[in-house]
């Protein structure tokens, strides 16, 4: 079965201070893999896309790593904000369609506090 | 700033009412996507359209129907709403020009609905 598991759930850190949140996915074949953030009554926002032969790849402050052999990926968030605060979603899409079927995560809560 | 608007943001209605939730953009995107979102739960893809005149329903099973008459209109209506459907619904739209692998998802701010 396809999915795409995340940890923590969710997460406090001071601000100033960096972070890395996880995905684990099951999905195959594999085609990309998405990092989405979404404030709280919003929309997803894209942050990262990352095909296979990709093994890490910079948003500013924001860093995702993938490790397409264990099936693992990380987005690291260094120097946290206040306004860093919202759900981060990792997102595996799959080749078996022409669809490209996406797999969500359920998120991280991310809270930021001064 | 992604150019996709919802509307309503929020609702609140009785059971057994019609409802028509909508959904614009302006970016000329060929792809358009509904997805329902319970709190701390994963996005489910409800329905989706390549163009106009072409919808498909997604992968959660929903009573929800859509129409695809202009490609920058994709509203979802429903008949006849039940407790069972409160949950947010956020709509979401791409470009097939940009290729699968960097195809990027913009999504609209969603609309909260509440059945009593």
């Amino acid at each position: 079965k396809n999915q795409v598991e995340q940890s923590p759930q969710s997460l406090i850190i001071l601000e100033g201070k960096n972070c890395t949140l996880q995905c684990n996915y099951t999905v195959s074949p594999f085609s990309n893999l998405r990092w989405y953030k979404q404030d709280t009554g919003r929309g997803p926002v894209s942050l990262t896309i990352m095909t296979f032969s990709e093994n890490t790849k910079s948003n500013g402050r924001y860093t995702a790593t993938l490790d397409a052999d264990t099936k693992q990926s990380s987005l690291h968030i260094t120097a946290s904000q206040l306004s860093d605060s919202a759900s981060y979603i990792c997102v595996v899409s799959d080749r078996g369609s022409t669809l490209g079927r996406l797999y969500f995560g359920r998120g991280t809560q991310l809270t930021v506090w001064p | 700033e992604a150019d996709i608007y919802q509307t309503p943001r929020y609702l609140v209605i009785g059971t057994g009412k019609k409802i028509t939730l909508e959904c614009s953009q302006t970016m000329g995107h060929d792809k358009m996507y509904w997805y329902q979102q319970d709190p701390g739960m994963e996005l489910h893809l409800i329905h989706y359209s390549y163009g106009v005149n072409s919808t498909e329903k997604g992968d959660l099973s929903s009573e929800s129907t859509v129409s695809r008459i202009r490609t920058e209109h994709f509203p979802l209506t429903l008949e006849s709403a039940r407790p069972s459907h409160t949950s947010q619904y956020l709509c979401a739209s791409s470009f097939s020009r940009d290729g699968w692998a960097q195809e990027k998802l913009f999504f609209g701010s969603g609309t909260q609905l509440s059945v009593l």
